[in-house]
């Protein structure tokens, strides 16, 4: 059976203070691996997708990281806004998302 | 662009009772998903349509859950004979095909079953 399990289930950031959320995962025939966003009452919203170990894509503050096994976000000298529920998916169709982490990034 | 639009935003709804909730994706988007999320969970996949066919309704809960999509556009989900354990957030994404591209989500429906 396909899964996704993300860690740390919460984690609480100084502002300035980077970190790493980790996404292990185990699917078989993946097709991608993919980060979300999600604020409170919002749907999610997508950031990134990976389709290779090896791979690294990044926006802004924000890198991921692909390997055979797991998946990375890391997170460089967050801000506030940055303060979020963090998803990442992974497999063919459907989709499985892992329960997310909750980052708060204090001020 | 606009993004993919999900009605009602808020549902309160009676036990017993049946509901509707409609998406509307991006335009061009020919895959179409529903998920729930419950509180503290991640999210269940229900369903999704590539076109207008659901190859796969393995993720539906129950019987009383259908849906269906017309002109490869907008997608219903009908609940019927609501129960309490129904109430969670019902989210509908798209994406452009259905392999190797990027899910757009929609800002959900909440239900709430009394």
């Amino acid at each position: 059976e396909d899964q996704v399990t993300q860690s740390p289930e919460a984690l609480r950031l100084q502002e300035g203070e980077s970190s790493s959320l980790n996404c292990s995962y185990t699917v078989s025939g993946l097709r991608g691996l993919f980060w979300y966003r999600q604020d409170p009452g919002k749907g999610p919203e997508f950031l990134f997708t990976l389709y290779s170990a090896g791979e690294e894509k990044e926006k802004e503050r924000l890198k991921a990281t692909l390997t055979k096994k797991e998946s990375f976000l890391h997170i460089t000298a967050p801000k506030p806004e940055d303060s979020a529920t963090y998803l990442c998916a992974a497999g063919n169709t459907p989709l499985v998302f892992g329960k997310g982490t909750r980052l708060s990034v204090i001020a | 662009g606009a993004g993919v639009s999900q009605s009602p935003s808020n549902k309160v709804t009676e036990k017993g009772k049946d509901v509707e909730l409609r998406c509307d994706p991006i335009s061009g988007h020919t895959a179409l998903y529903w998920y729930r999320q419950s509180l503290g969970q991640g999210l269940e996949f229900l369903i999704y349509f590539q076109g207008n066919s659901a190859p796969d309704k393995s993720g539906l809960p129950s019987d009383r859950f259908s849906a269906e999509r017309t002109g490869g556009s907008v997608s219903t989900l009908t609940i019927q004979r609501t129960q309490q354990e129904d109430s969670a957030v019902y989210l509908c994404a798209s994406s452009q095909l259905l392999l190797r591209y990027e899910q757009y989500f929609g800002p959900g429906t909440r239900l709430t079953v009394t």
